[in-house]
């Protein structure tokens, strides 16, 4: 089946700095990504659609400038948390799907686990 | 609104016993319907899916799940629930828009 990967899996900063988690898809293109963020014992909550070669599309109440999100080519996809601070101390998961199978399973990737201290 | 709910929080049941874990959605047409799960640090795991047709669905690790347009329902079931199982698992919708709306999850715990 299709692979999604996620790089790190997990980082530590310090606040006020900036953090790149990148999405690949592995296996397939993806002209479409999506970033999920999940709070501890939560549900997962869409942050925003990434668009090969377009702006990203970001969820109600989500900081575009704080979320930066740049799909480059049409297997990665990265989102950038910036000026980061304790409250952005999350779990990012993204998902991707294969071209042509709008509406069909998505595949997430591992999850990248932020801290910031 | 579109929404997904899980009514159980929390489920417990022993090694070898049958599960249900309930699902229920609202949307203004019938959604394309899914079962994800979720081990500890990790990412999620398709386990089913329905997009039409036959309402019993079969997936992956021994589980099923049912769809019931009249109690807008999909609920996942497994008649032997193994200490493996014990996870989060989450119910998603999409109405093909390709935004997923998650339930809150399902956090099972199986006794030996």
């Amino acid at each position: 089946g299709a692979v999604v990967s996620q790089h790190p899996s997990w980082v530590i900063c310090k606040s006020g700095t900036s953090v790149k988690i990148e999405c690949r898809s592995l296996d397939f293109q993806a002209t479409t990504m999506f970033w999920y963020r999940q709070f501890p014992k939560q549900s997962l909550m869409l942050m925003a659609t990434s668009n090969e070669g377009s702006k990203a599309t970001y969820e109600q109440g989500v900081e575009k400038d704080k979320f930066l999100i740049n799909h480059a080519s049409l297997t990665l996809s990265t989102l950038t948390v910036t000026s980061a601070h304790p409250e952005d101390s999350s779990f990012y998961i993204c998902s991707a799907y294969p071209p042509g199978r709008a509406t069909d399973t998505q595949y997430f990737g591992p999850g990248t686990r932020l801290t910031v201290l | 609104a579109q929404s997904v709910t899980q009514p159980d929080i929390h489920i417990t049941v022993s090694e070898g016993a049958s599960l249900e874990l309930r699902c229920n959605y609202s949307y203004g047409a019938t959604p394309y319907l899914f079962w994800y799960v979720q081990s500890p640090g990790q990412g999620l795991q398709l386990l089913l899916k329905y997009f039409s047709g036959d309402t019993l669905v079969q997936g992956i690790k021994g589980f099923e799940a049912e769809f019931k347009r009249s109690q807008s329902s999909f609920n996942l079931r497994k008649p032997s629930v193994h200490w493996s199982d014990a996870a989060e698992y989450f119910c998603a919708a999409t109405s093909g828009t390709y935004k997923y709306i998650f339930g809150t999850g399902t956090r099972l715990k199986v006794l030996a």
